[in-house]
């Protein structure tokens, strides 16, 4: 099993839909959660953590965590065709360091029809 | 969050030669971080860059092929050592924010520099 594993779409969804993204993980200690937004050709921009159980909204976005099924979604609300991107799930998975890493999922490209 | 500047954005080289991408960070953080980003893949860890020490490498990528510099708290450099058209990819630069320790923690986001975009012919 990926430690980080989301369907890698596209996903199509008309303007002004919900947009729902998934995300599961593999280690059930891990403690957060961080979805990211790469346009093409573009750096991964941070658009939302999530540490406890249950959702989280910040404008547009929730996020949304369930820590018993090791699962995270981001829902988008009225999809804009400008969130067209690719979505990354990210996790921090301990190292033997000591520290710990970003391990991210193969990102959801998301398509928003006008 | 912080401001990360990334050099060169892109570049296209021979193989057989080495590139250098320089990252610059407005703030001192204790540990910086290089990705890989193959083309069509997700983001890959490459190493940490910790002042004052040698780097630390994920499984799979070696000192000789990805030397890594960190000579001050808010500087590091990547080199892709005799490259091959299987290194074309976008190399990103990234630190950790918000949490103040410098330490990795749990909680802490990872910020990116806008990225290089390698392609070896």
């Amino acid at each position: 099993q990926k430690e980080v594993e989301q369907n890698s779409g596209p996903l199509s969804v008309p303007e002004g839909a919900i947009a729902s993204l998934n995300c599961t993980y593999s280690d059930r200690g891990s403690q957060s959660f961080f979805w990211y937004r790469q346009y093409s050709g573009k750096s991964p921009e941070l658009i939302m953590s999530i540490y406890s159980n249950g959702d989280k909204e910040d404008g547009r976005f929730t996020a949304q965590l369930n820590k018993a099924s090791q699962y995270v979604s981001l829902l988008i609300r009225d999809s804009q065709p400008s969130d067209s991107a690719t979505y990354l799930c990210a996790v921090p998975y301990p190292r033997n360091t000591g520290f710990q890493k970003l391990v991210f999922g193969t990102g959801t490209r998301l398509l928003v029809s006008p | 969050s912080a401001v990360i500047s990334q050099k060169p954005s892109r570049d296209i080289c021979q193989r057989g030669t080495s590139l250098t991408i320089q990252c610059q960070v407005d703030s001192q953080v204790t540990m910086m971080f290089w990705y890989r980003q193959q083309p069509g893949q997700s983001l890959t860890l490459i190493a940490t860059a910790n002042q004052g020490s040698e780097a630390t490498y994920e499984s799979g990528f070696v000192i000789d092929k990805f030397p890594i510099s960190r000579p001050n708290l808010t500087f590091s450099t990547l080199t892709v050592s005799n490259m091959s058209p299987e290194d074309s990819s976008i190399y990103l630069c990234s630190v950790e924010g918000g949490r103040g320790t410098g330490d990795i923690t749990m909680n802490t986001e990872a910020f990116f520099g806008q990225g290089t975009r390698l392609t070896v012919v």
